[in-house]
Parts: structure tokens; C-alpha cells; sequence
């Protein structure tokens, strides 16, 4: 079956661009999560949608960062006036439940330029 | 106390080896345990989920203590696929429900 996809896979950007990172989560999935990787580094958790319930955006980095999940299903992470620091693979997973296994997309790595 | 603790490693094995991991976590409201692997540049994928008996898949056999907050992986007859970075994850507590640790690197030699 079909997995989680994320597009674009490779994002090259002008600093002070905006960008959109488009996930779509495995159906059925009601948890979607948005981490991002730099280069060598651990996974960093930026949000948290389940289900119907108010988002989880403690980890977004500032207020240039904001997502949102339509219909319970495809999310948008946007990045504003992209910076240098924010290159990195912008990773998107979905699980069935709260408590269960997630499945992660193959990411977006983003260069800002 | 981080909310998640692995020794980095690297751990580097002859093929054949058997190698263990250890992880510690600090939520003991955690509700369900996974074992992830990363290969490098990939995203992170599920290698197994980790019950509360202990389970085994295959090579690889996972151990959950509760009482001291304990995770454990396994792995027997190392092959030089298993080169990659494990992550302990927790979850099912706090505001959000993956916490991921930075891992544990393993690289099985010739």
C-alpha cells in the first residue's frame, strides 16, 4: 500500500523565500508529526496534529514556521523569509493512533541559497 | 535528565558479532516503545516495536524494564546491512507522542 509521500524531495530556495512542504500521511493515519534533520544530527520535533484536537506547535523554531493539515489528511509545513539555518530534510511521519508506530516519508531537503 | 539517553557510539563490530544497545527514558508515563533504524541520508524506519514480556523478530530481540526505565536491543550474527544508526523512541506521552533520541551508531566490519 501506499506509504507516506512528501514533495518536494529537494528544495533549493533564495534566502528570504518562502517555501512549502507538502506531506501526504498514510490513510486512515489520524497522527501526523513534522521533524527536521540537519546534517549529522538527531531527529527535531517541530509539530503535532492528532486528529480533530488543536495541533501540538511546541517545537517550531519561530514564528516563521507554521503548518496545517487539511481535513484530517494532507499538511502544509511553510517556511517564511527562509534562512540559511533552516536547510536541512524536513522529515513528515503519520501513525494510526496516538500510541502507535509511525511511518515516516522520505523527506525534503531543503537548501536555502 | 535528557528525555531520552543513548550512548552514541560508534559501535564497531566484526560480522557475525552479536552487539547490544541500551536506552533510558525519563517519561515513565510512556505508554508504548519502538526501535528505529536510520541508514545515513535515509529517513527513519521502523525495525521493531518493544512489549512489555520482551520480544524477539528474527536477529533481533528487544527488552522493556519499566522499573528502571530501561529499553534494549539485541542484535545476533551482526550482518554488514545492520550498519546504521538505531533510535530508541518512547511514546505515548507528554504533549506530543514521538520522542526520539540521537541514536546509536553501529558499523559491522568485514
Amino acid at each position: 500500500g501506499a506509504g507516506v509521500s512528501q514533495s518536494p524531495s529537494n528544495k533549493v530556495t533564495e534566502k528570504g523565500k518562502d517555501v512549502e512542504l507538502r506531506c501526504d500521511p498514510i490513510s486512515g493515519h489520524t497522527a501526523l508529526y513534522w521533524y527536521r534533520q540537519s546534517l549529522g544530527q538527531g531527529l527535531e520535533f517541530l509539530i503535532y496534529f492528532q486528529g480533530n484536537s488543536a495541533p501540538d506547535k511546541s517545537g517550531l523554531p519561530s514564528d516563521r514556521f507554521s503548518a496545517e493539515r487539511t481535513g484530517g489528511s494532507v499538511s502544509t509545513l511553510t517556511i517564511q523569509r527562509t534562512q540559511q539555518e533552516d536547510s536541512a530534510v524536513y522529515l513528515c511521519a503519520s501513525s494510526l493512533r496516538r500510541e502507535s508506530e509511525a511511518f515516516f516519508g522520505q523527506g525534503t531537503r531543503l537548501t536555502v541559497v | 535528565r535528557k528525555e531520552v539517553e543513548q550512548d552514541p557510539g560508534p559501535f564497531n563490530v566484526p560480522e557475525g558479532a552479536t552487539v547490544a544497545f541500551n536506552c533510558t527514558y525519563s517519561n515513565s508515563a510512556s505508554q508504548s516503545f519502538f526501535w528505529y533504524r536510520q541508514d545515513c541520508r535515509k529517513e527513519p524506519k521502523l525495525l521493531m516495536s518493544v512489549y512489555s514480556s520482551g520480544n524477539e523478530d528474527g536477529r533481533f530481540t528487544a527488552q522493556l524494564n519499566r522499573a528502571s526505565q530501561y529499553i534494549s536491543l539485541l542484535i545476533r550474527d551482526s550482518k554488514l546491512s545492520d550498519s546504521a544508526t538505531y533510535l530508541c523512541v518512547p511514546s505515548g506521552a507528554g504533549s506530543y507522542q514521538l520522542t526520539f533520541g540521537k541514536g546509536t551508531k553501529l558499523s559491522v566490519i568485514p
